[in-house]
């Protein structure tokens, strides 16, 4: 049981170029979700998904794109990166609504 | 919609005393869970203690204990006999009893510990 996982772990992009970041468990969560991290500031919601097929935006969208094509894997598209984009990147998950989030180890992006 | 505050940035307390972290929320809901999460220098993200509304008596974990004020919308970690391994971020987080409902987080308290 590998728990949530994301790769990769650090990426450097050049402005303007696009990437993929991949999460995916294999807990069986309905839900996933992803974040920003930035200093002072918390963890944002960028998306999240309740489901296979199901998707929905969250507090700071802009640039990011989600799918979500089966429960396990949940990738956050980075469509044309942009310097306000470096932060760290985590992937989330959970089952029932009780429980706490399942977080992968975060992905350090920093845009050039 | 709900917001989660820490109003304290910054934290210190000696090796082996007691600290307490203060977290307040805002909600209209009656019925949601509160979670505090510890974020150590290697990043990771990990559950501290869960604590259900509905429930009056606090949750505790070993160490780590919360004071749950329903009323006053406030739900304070406690840490006692503080280790050096307890230095960290502490994030409180909030989530709606409504399935589908996300997490909310408030901004961190960063948790120093003093030999």
């Amino acid at each position: 049981n590998a728990g949530v996982t994301q790769t990769p772990k650090f990426q450097v992009l050049k402005t303007g170029q696009s990437m993929t970041l991949q999460c995916a468990q294999d807990m069986n969560h309905e839900y996933m979700s992803w974040y920003r991290q930035d200093p002072g500031m918390g963890l944002r919601l960028i998306h999240y998904s309740v489901g296979a097929g199901i998707t929905d935006q969250g507090e700071v969208p802009n640039g990011y794109n989600v799918s979500r094509s089966t429960t396990e894997d949940f990738p956050l598209r980075l469509l044309s990166a942009a310097p306000s984009q470096t932060s760290v990147y985590f992937c989330a998950s959970s089952g029932e609504v009780s429980t706490e989030q399942f977080f992968g180890p975060g992905t350090r992006l920093t845009v050039l | 919609a709900q917001t989660v505050t820490q109003s304290q940035p910054e934290m210190s307390v000696q090796e082996a005393e007691t600290v307490t972290l203060s977290c307040t929320y805002d909600t209209s809901e009656s019925d949601y869970y509160l979670f505090w999460y510890k974020q150590p220098p290697s990043r990771q993200m990990i559950l501290v203690i869960r604590q259900e509304a509905y429930k009056q008596q606090n949750a505790t974990e070993n160490r780590f204990s919360v004071n749950f004020q329903k009323a006053a919308k406030s739900f304070s970690l406690k840490i006692s006999d503080s280790q050096l391994g307890d230095a960290a971020m502490y994030f409180c987080a909030y989530r709606s009893h409504n399935y589908g409902q996300n997490f909310v987080f408030g901004p961190g308290t960063r948790l120093s510990v003093l030999p």
